[in-house]
Parts: structure tokens; C-alpha cells; sequence
């Protein structure tokens, strides 16, 4: 069964720093493309940021480009998004997801699987 | 950034009835479309990808069509476990950008 678990979520204050964990299960990591996409309290999905299965690839929105810093760990089934210089509107809550890769087209596609999310509120 | 748009914000429905819901894209997104279901507190689940494919364990009675920038999900027969919101999300060009949402409730 596939599991994603998201960690390192919390309270912090306008300018700070977080560093988000997902610890991935039931499928071979290292051979999936992984996302972060978030969610402000009532409002739509926004993804953030992709990195390949190898890091060959780093995207990020550019909401957060510049601030966030995307990373995994293969050899230890992990995803990061570090963040900061956080402000008001980052206050979400952050999804890990898997997203599959399509070698035919060379091209990311959807994110079939979804962690439970983690919350990170930025306030004074 | 391709735009997406869906429409109608809100759709009322009665249990049994079919639910149809627009996407669409400032530009071709081809088939690069997915669907999601998210209920309240709850993560987000694929329903539908190369915008017309169901996912793993997704009913016969959810289906997609649509390619370029028009897109549609029809629920043929309403459940009252799809009484949720619904999100399309388009993944041909960075960034990969959801629509802001079509809520389906009970009428």
C-alpha cells in the first residue's frame, strides 16, 4: 500500500523558516517523480513545486521560487521542501504527492497518490 | 501560465441524478488533464487522467472527455459519497496549474 506521511509542519512567524517532511512507503521511491502542492484554509490546490526521480529536474511556482527548496533522499524514501523567508499568504496546508512520469513524452503527468498533508501557519 | 477555468462554481444535484462539470484552458493542454475529488479535511484523490482514463478503483459511473482546452466530467448516476469538490488540473506546460474548483452538493 502506498503511504505518504508529511511531517515539520507548525507555527511560525513572518520571515521564518520550516523544513517539511514526507516519508514514502509501499512503492519503489527512487523511481517516481514527487510534488508538494498546497492548500490555504478554505481555498482551491496549488501546486508548488516537482522534482524528478533522480533530481534530474527542479520546478517550483513562481509564488515560492527563490524562497522554497525542494529535495529527496532516495536511500532514505524521503521528500523535503524547505522554506524560507515564509510570509502570511504561505499559510496552507502542504501536500506530498507522487506524480507519474511519462518517458514516452518526457513529460510529468498526474499526482496519483496523496499524503494526508501538514499544516504551516505563518503569523505574528 | 495556462488558466484554468471551471464552471459552475457550485453545482446542486440531486442524489441519482448526473452531474456535468467544465473545464477549460487558456491554451491546448492536449489530453494533459487529470480530475480530482477532495471531500472535506480529507487529501485529494485521482479520478481521471489523460482526460478521459479512470483511476485505480474509480467507479464506472465517473468519465472524462475533452482535449485541447475543453474539458468534461460527467458522474452519470450521483452517489451521496461524491458530494465533494472537484478539481481539474492540466500538466502539458509548467507550471501545472488546477482549476479553482466546481463544488457538487446536494440539492
Amino acid at each position: 500500500e502506498v503511504q505518504l506521511v508529511e511531517s515539520g509542519g507548525g507555527l511560525v512567524k513572518p520571515g521564518g523558516s520550516l523544513r517539511l517532511s514526507c516519508a514514502a512507503s509501499g512503492f519503489t521511491f527512487s523511481s517516481y517523480s514527487m510534488n508538494w502542492v498546497r492548500q490555504a484554509p478554505g481555498k482551491g490546490l496549488e501546486w508548488v513545486s516537482s522534482i524528478s526521480s533522480s533530481s534530474s529536474y527542479i520546478y517550483y511556482a513562481d509564488s515560492v521560487k527563490g524562497r522554497f527548496t525542494i529535495s529527496r533522499d532516495n536511500a532514505k524514501n524521503s521528500l523535503y521542501l524547505q522554506m524560507n523567508s515564509l510570509r502570511a499568504e504561505d499559510t496552507a496546508v502542504y501536500y506530498c504527492a507522487r506524480a507519474q512520469y511519462y518517458y514516452g513524452s518526457g513529460k510529468e503527468a498526474e499526482t496519483d497518490y496523496w499524503g494526508q498533508g501538514t499544516l504551516v501557519t505563518v503569523s505574528s | 501560465e495556462i488558466v484554468m477555468t471551471q464552471s459552475p462554481a457550485t453545482l446542486s444535484v440531486s442524489p441519482g441524478e448526473r452531474a456535468t462539470l467544465s473545464c477549460r484552458a487558456s491554451q491546448s493542454v492536449s489530453s494533459n488533464l487529470a480530475w480530482y475529488q477532495q471531500k472535506p479535511g480529507q487529501a485529494p484523490r485521482l479520478l481521471i487522467y489523460g482526460a478521459s482514463t479512470r483511476a485505480t478503483g474509480i467507479p464506472a459511473r465517473f468519465s472524462g472527455s475533452g482535449s485541447g482546452t475543453e474539458f468534461t466530467l460527467t458522474i452519470s448516476s450521483l452517489q451521496s459519497e461524491d458530494f465533494a469538490v472537484y478539481y481539474c488540473q492540466q500538466y502539458n506546460n509548467w507550471p501545472k496549474t488546477f482549476g479553482q474548483g466546481t463544488k457538487v452538493e446536494i440539492k
